[in-house]
């Protein structure tokens, strides 16, 4: 089956600091993989995707790479922010039988000091 | 606002109540999906909708659970019987079919948290 694994909580980092989350997956298929961010008292709202191997998905200073060979989708960003402090979630959705249906890893709590 | 609702935001029930939750999707998509998400956890998928067909449930959706989505618009999550193991926050979203995003990007609610004592 599909299965997503990032890496644990949480993350604390001052302002300006590099971020790197890990993401790493195993599916039957061929995916597309996302990263979710969740704020607080929010629902999940989508930030960034990539359909395909080598893709790269960007978006409000965050990259990640859609690396097939390491079966990883690792997040970054070069520079956070205090208000960047959320829950990411790392999923993937399986395009075999037209469900789309995805899988979420458990989430990893970012928090940014000023 | 056009993005997906969801209500109501909070429900305390004891445990044997009959709780129903409601989703309203973004307007003309297609699909709608409803997932369970507990403390520490990532969602899990409970049941898909395209249009007003159900077409996939999970294990996780005993016959406790029902969910209908008359006439392909809004979706209704019942819990019949509540035990405590179901607290939780109850996620709806919905996808578009062939706008931007595509089927695969979700857009969702922002959740309606169960507590049944």
């Amino acid at each position: 089956g599909n299965s997503v694994t990032q890496m644990e909580g949480p993350v604390t980092l001052s302002e300006e600091a590099f971020l790197t989350i890990n993401c790493t997956y195993t599916a039957t298929g061929y995916p597309s993989l996302f990263w979710y961010v969740q704020y607080p008292g929010e629902g999940l709202q989508l930030l960034l995707k990539a359909t395909k191997a080598d893709d790269k998905g960007s978006n409000k200073g965050f990259e990640a790479t859609y690396r097939k060979e390491t079966t990883s989708f690792h997040l970054e960003k070069g520079s956070v922010q205090v208000s960047d402090s959320a829950v990411y979630f790392c999923a993937l959705s399986d395009r075999s039988g037209g469900s789309y249906i995805p899988t979420f890893g458990r989430g990893t709590s970012l928090i940014v000091h000023p | 606002d056009t993005g997906v609702s969801q209500d109501p935001r909070h429900k305390i029930t004891k445990r044997g109540q009959n709780v129903t939750f409601r989703c309203d999707p973004i307007s003309e998509h297609n699909r709608l999906y409803w997932y369970r998400q507990t403390l520490g956890q990532g969602p899990e998928f409970l049941t898909y909708f395209q249009n007003e067909a159900q077409l996939e449930k999970s294990r996780l959706l005993s016959d406790r659970f029902s969910a209908e989505r008359p006439k392909g618009s809004f979706s209704t999550l019942e819990i019949q019987r509540t035990e405590q193991g179901d607290s939780a926050m109850y996620l709806c979203a919905s996808s578009p079919q062939r706008l931007a995003g595509g089927p695969d990007t979700q857009y969702f609610g922002p959740g309606t948290r169960l507590t049944v004592l």
